[in-house]
Order: structure tokens, then sequence, then C-alpha cells
């Protein structure tokens, strides 16, 4: 069965902080897609990042930084220089190839005070 | 282009009432899928669907009912409503054949259920 941990339940860091959100993940599948979504305080969920089982390059978007390395099933998330806009709960997920039906973690709080 | 939108946003129901949430999508996709989150929980797959006409069970399916009779609607229905079933609910969809394969779930609004 597929799983998805995410250990830290909430983060409080200072605004200018680096901060990193861990995920580790648990598939026997050999092909598999890794998400991590944004949920701020007005509920929705934003989409962050997809990222394919075959692609193991880290990627960067502006202050946002993904790291995956299947040899210790992780994906985390850096975001650098974090902004009190950065409050949210971040949910790491994963998919199986076919139907893509999406298995959460329990979401990680980040707080970013002023 | 409204992309994932979900009637009602909130709902009060009384245990032993019935009721339909509706999700609707105009990004043509193949794919949509019914969540439910609770508190410190993530979200949970309840049922989904890979075409009109078709459905599914998730990880949660019991004391719900779906229906996909048109591609972009897709709806979740709790016959008899119990207090266990209050929570938040998610609509997603994804996958378009014309566009090429998309493999991301954009999600509606959610819908804030209310069982006394």
């Amino acid at each position: 069965a597929q799983k998805v941990t995410q250990a830290q339940t909430e983060i409080s860091v200072v605004e200018k902080e680096d901060v990193t959100l861990d995920c580790v993940y648990e598939t026997r599948d050999t092909t598999y897609y890794l998400f991590w979504y944004k949920q701020p305080p007005s509920g929705e969920l934003v989409f962050l990042i997809r990222r394919n089982s075959f692609d193991e390059q880290n990627e960067i978007s502006g202050r946002y930084s993904w790291n995956f390395q299947k040899s210790t099933s992780s994906f985390n998330f850096t975001i650098t220089a974090s902004q009190v806009v950065d409050s949210a709960v971040y949910f790491c997920a994963l998919s199986d190839w076919g139907a893509q039906k999406l298995v959460f973690g329990q979401g990680t709080r980040l707080t970013i005070n002023p | 282009n409204a992309g994932v939108t979900q009637t009602p946003k909130f709902r009060v129901l009384k245990t032993g009432q019935s009721m339909t949430l509706l999700c609707a999508q105009d990004m043509n996709h193949e794919y949509m899928y019914w969540y439910r989150q609770d508190p410190g929980m993530g979200l949970r797959l309840i049922h989904y669907s890979v075409g009109e006409g078709t459905t599914a069970k998730g990880e949660v399916p019991d004391g719900y009912n779906v229906s996909r009779l048109k591609k972009q609607n897709f709806l979740l229905g709790l016959e008899s409503a119990a207090p266990s079933q209050t929570s938040v609910y998610f609509c997603a969809s994804s996958y378009s054949r014309l566009e090429g394969k998309t493999d991301t779930q954009y999600f509606g609004p959610g819908t804030r259920l209310t069982v006394l």
C-alpha cells in the first residue's frame, strides 16, 4: 500500500529564515508521481510541483526548491528566505501511474512570524 | 475558465438527512475525484471516476455514493448523514485527453459540511 509521512506536524520560524519540510513515501510501484500542495488559511489547495519517479533532478522555482531522492524515498521541500505569506499547511502526496489516485501525508503547518 | 467549482460552499445537516454535493469542471478532464479532509489527517480519497459513466471506490467510500452522468460533473451523495461525516469535502480533476496527458489534480474550493 502507498503511504506518505510528513513527520513535522508544525513548524514555526522567523521571517527570512530558511525552512525545510520533510516528506517520506512508501510504494511498491516503480512508476509514480510525487506532489506538493499548499493550503493557505483561505482553505483552497494550490498545486506547487509534480515530479515523476524517473526524474530525480532537483528543482528550483524562485524561493522554493525540492530535493527528490529515490534512495531514501524522500521528497523534501525547502523555502529560502521565508515570508509571512508562506504561512500555510503544506501537503506532500503520492499517486500511482494509472488512475492517479492521490495519497496525502498528514500535512505540515508552517507559520512564518514577522 | 472557472476550473473546478463546488456547490454548495457550506451546509449543515441533521443526522439522517441526505444531500448531494456537486462538482463541475470546465477543463475537459477525464478523471474526477472526491476527497475528504479531517483535522490532522490530510485528505483521503472517497470515490473517483476515470470517465463518464464510470466510478470506483477510494480509501473511505462507506456512507457515500457517486455518479458521473456527464463528463464535466461528478456528484457525491450522502444518503443518511452521520456526525462522522462532518468534514471538508474537496473535488478534483485531472487528465485531458485532447491536450495530452496532464497528471496534476486541480482542486475545487471545498465544501464544509457539518452533521449535527
